[in-house]
């Protein structure tokens, strides 16, 4: 069974821009969630997405943004970029709904210049 | 403040020396969960414990979930160069969420 997919690998964008992150989950998984990791915060969660709807959102601004495909493939949306989203971008996907088990992506590294 | 602190944030230990990592918290955790992560690279699952006092093994690793379920260890007997890498302990406050909490991280370099 493949693995969870991100695309694309890596991005570099400008401060201002607009950047757009795509993740497929794992085949039958339903449930799909984003973190965001950086050198001084760690992992911290951004959202999660059930059956195309937002369950679950973190403490991050109103520039991020996603959603979830009828396929349960997720993009995450970051308008307005600044230095500090400068990260990797994970998203990890689960079966059901318990987030017991999530499995994630090999990340989006996102450069913002 | 941080959720769940995870102790030591690095280590540097010589082949076949043993080594524990601790994750506590104030706060009970319905689920945690072990990772490990490769540079440039998404946490691999190692292992989730639900049950308080739960012991899982994995070859050399042995994780425990505290009674309470507060607290876990991460132990790694006769550590290899292999095992190398960024472990990370994530708990799961509720179990009808995906929402993760994660440590800061463990920082593990084996010296062959």
């Amino acid at each position: 069974k493949a693995g969870v997919t991100q695309t694309p690998r890596y991005l570099i964008k400008t401060r201002g821009q607009q950047v757009t992150l795509s993740c497929s989950p794992i085949s039958g998984h339903r449930s799909v969630s984003w973190y965001q990791q950086t050198p001084g915060q760690g992992l911290q969660f951004l959202f999660e997405y059930f059956s195309e709807t937002q369950r679950n959102k973190g403490n991050f601004p109103g520039r991020f943004s996603g959603r979830q495909f009828s396929n349960s493939r997720s993009e995450m949306n970051v308008s307005t970029l600044e230095l500090g989203d400068s990260a990797l971008y994970l998203c990890a996907s689960t079966y059901g709904t318990g987030g017991h088990e999530q499995y994630f992506g090999p990340g989006t590294r996102l450069t913002v210049t | 403040t941080q959720l769940l602190e995870q102790s030591p944030q690095f280590l540097s230990i010589q082949e076949g020396e043993n080594l524990t990592v601790y994750c506590n918290s104030s706060s009970v955790f319905s689920s945690l969960q072990w990772y490990r992560q490769e540079p440039g690279e998404g946490p691999v699952l190692l292992v989730t414990v639900v049950t308080g006092g739960e012991v899982k093994k994995l070859k050399r690793l042995t994780f425990q979930f505290g009674d309470a379920r507060k607290d876990s260890s991460l132990h790694i007997t006769a550590a290899q160069p292999g095992d190398t890498g960024l472990y990370l302990c994530a708990g799961n406050l509720s179990g009808n969420t995906g929402k993760l909490i994660f440590g800061q991280g463990t920082t593990l370099q084996v010296k062959p």
